[in-house]
């Protein structure tokens, strides 16, 4: 059984129309994360949620926002997309920051 | 900051035949996993390394860290169709906060 659910797996969007992504976990893991990953490029974290603290990457843009209602949801909100911000969105959960993480299927964000 | 280098970038190897993969960081290395990623997909987590020396099998991959070298090594033992798709590997940030990894090695096993 899936343990990271992301919704939806492909996402069609026009430049400048906000977007949400969604990612449930089943693991009642501590950690959630949000990693953008360009094509032939590693994953590039966004940032991550321990239980409610929120810690934002220096370099993540301020058009990119999270939300964690509840230990089992977090939320990437994509305020004014940009062509640029084609990419998969992947969303991990681990037990403790840092420690090896489980992935969900991905979501294919494309922005036109 | 970090970085961790893959080598090589893509491989093409015959059914059977056995292949390494090396990722190197530029820092040390305090946990070291590794990743398999179908075109399209998320991760899946194969293993995770946090010893030197230290050694783990699943099935017929193997792989290895080397502290000494901030290196780590995956070896497929007689290669599968099934095993082909990119292999990322990850390792704790400086921080802690979190994985970073390295860009993958794509991998194509022709039958």
């Amino acid at each position: 059984d899936a343990m990271v659910i992301q919704n939806p797996r492909y996402q069609v969007t026009q430049f400048g129309k906000p977007v949400t992504l969604s990612c449930s976990q089943t693991l009642n893991h501590n950690v959630m994360y949000w990693y953008q990953q360009k094509s032939s490029q590693a994953p590039k974290l966004l940032f991550h949620y321990y239980d409610k603290d929120f810690n934002n990457e220096a370099d993540t843009p301020d058009n990119f926002q999270s939300r964690r209602p509840n230990t089992s949801f977090c939320f990437l909100d994509i305020r004014s997309p940009g062509l640029g911000d084609t990419a998969m969105y992947l969303c991990a959960t681990s037990r403790v920051v840092g420690q090896g993480a489980f992935f969900g299927q991905g979501t294919r964000l494309t922005v036109v | 900051s970090q970085e961790l280098e893959q080598s090589p970038q893509s491989l093409i190897v015959q059914e059977g035949k056995n292949l390494t993969i090396n990722c190197t960081s530029s820092k040390t290395l305090y946990g070291l996993y590794w990743y398999k990623q179908k075109y399209g997909e998320g991760l899946i987590f194969l293993m995770m390394l946090q010893k030197g020396g230290e050694e783990k099998s699943h099935e017929k991959i193997t792989a290895k860290l080397d502290e000494k070298k901030q290196q780590s090594s995956l070896h497929i033992t007689a290669s599968q169709p099934s095993h082909a798709g990119i292999y990322l590997c990850g390792a704790d940030n400086q921080a802690g906060t979190a994985l970073i990894f390295g860009k993958g090695t794509t991998l194509s096993v022709s039958s």
